[in-house]
């Protein structure tokens, strides 16, 4: 299994301009979550998806931040307009919900720069 | 609501030293416990997680946890630290139908040779 897949790894652009952060989740997974890292926050959860659907968007810091999830194998994360505060890694992580085990895998993040 | 403290913000230890890293959480009921580790540049990986039975946890790379409920700590630990060990490490606690996780702040390793 190829693991968690995001894009791009890096992403530099300047405030105002919109910004798509793609994750393709482990096969069979039915969640998808996206987390956000700063040195400041440490890691917050953003948002996550069960089965495509959105269940706890209370993570998402403004309306500039939105996330689709239209299959079971893609999700994305936009920010429109991008400001220099977003500046952080974001990743993506999946997991499999089981009587006994749930545990995330992480993608290895979209490091993201707004100038 | 959860929490979870990593009093150790920055730890140095030697090449074949032991470690422990702590890890305590703040939770109701028996939380679901995860320590993560990451290196410069990558994303999280799982060490080793603790849903129930056995409060002594063996995970990946020799690391080894226990879950003490009556002190809410999750420490990590390691006989003999090796170079490549030197990353950053998070605890972290899940709740809930999603085993939505809250993390820690983070320990930072550094391993001296």
């Amino acid at each position: 299994d190829a693991g968690v897949i995001q894009s791009p790894r890096h992403e530099v652009t300047e405030m105002g301009q919109e910004v798509t952060l793609r994750c393709k989740p482990i096969s069979g997974h039915d969640y998808l979550f996206w987390y956000r890292q700063t040195m400041m926050r440490g890691l917050e959860l953003l948002i996550y998806f069960n089965n495509n659907v959105p269940i706890d968007d209370s993570g998402m810091p403004e309306d500039r931040f939105s996330a689709k999830m239209p299959n079971a194998s893609f999700s994305t994360l936009k920010i429109q307009p991008s400001e220099p505060r977003d500046s952080a890694v974001y990743f993506c992580a999946s997991s499999l919900r089981s009587r006994t085990t749930d545990t995330q895998y992480f993608g290895p993040g979209t490091r993201l720069t707004v100038l | 609501a959860q929490s979870v403290t990593q009093p150790d913000i920055h730890i140095t230890v030697s090449e074949g030293a032991s470690l422990e890293l702590r890890c305590n959480y703040s939770y109701g009921a028996t939380p679901y416990l995860f320590w993560y580790v990451q290196s410069p540049g990558q994303g999280l990986q799982l060490l080793l997680k603790y849903f129930s039975g056995d409060t002594l946890v063996q995970g990946i790379k020799g690391f080894e946890a226990e879950f003490k409920r009556s002190q809410s700590s999750f420490n990590l630990r390691k006989p003999s630290v090796h170079w490549s060990d030197a990353a950053e490490y998070f605890c972290a606690v899940g709740v809930g139908t999603a085993s939505k996780l809250t993390f820690g702040t983070g320990t930072r390793l550094q391993v001296t040779l």
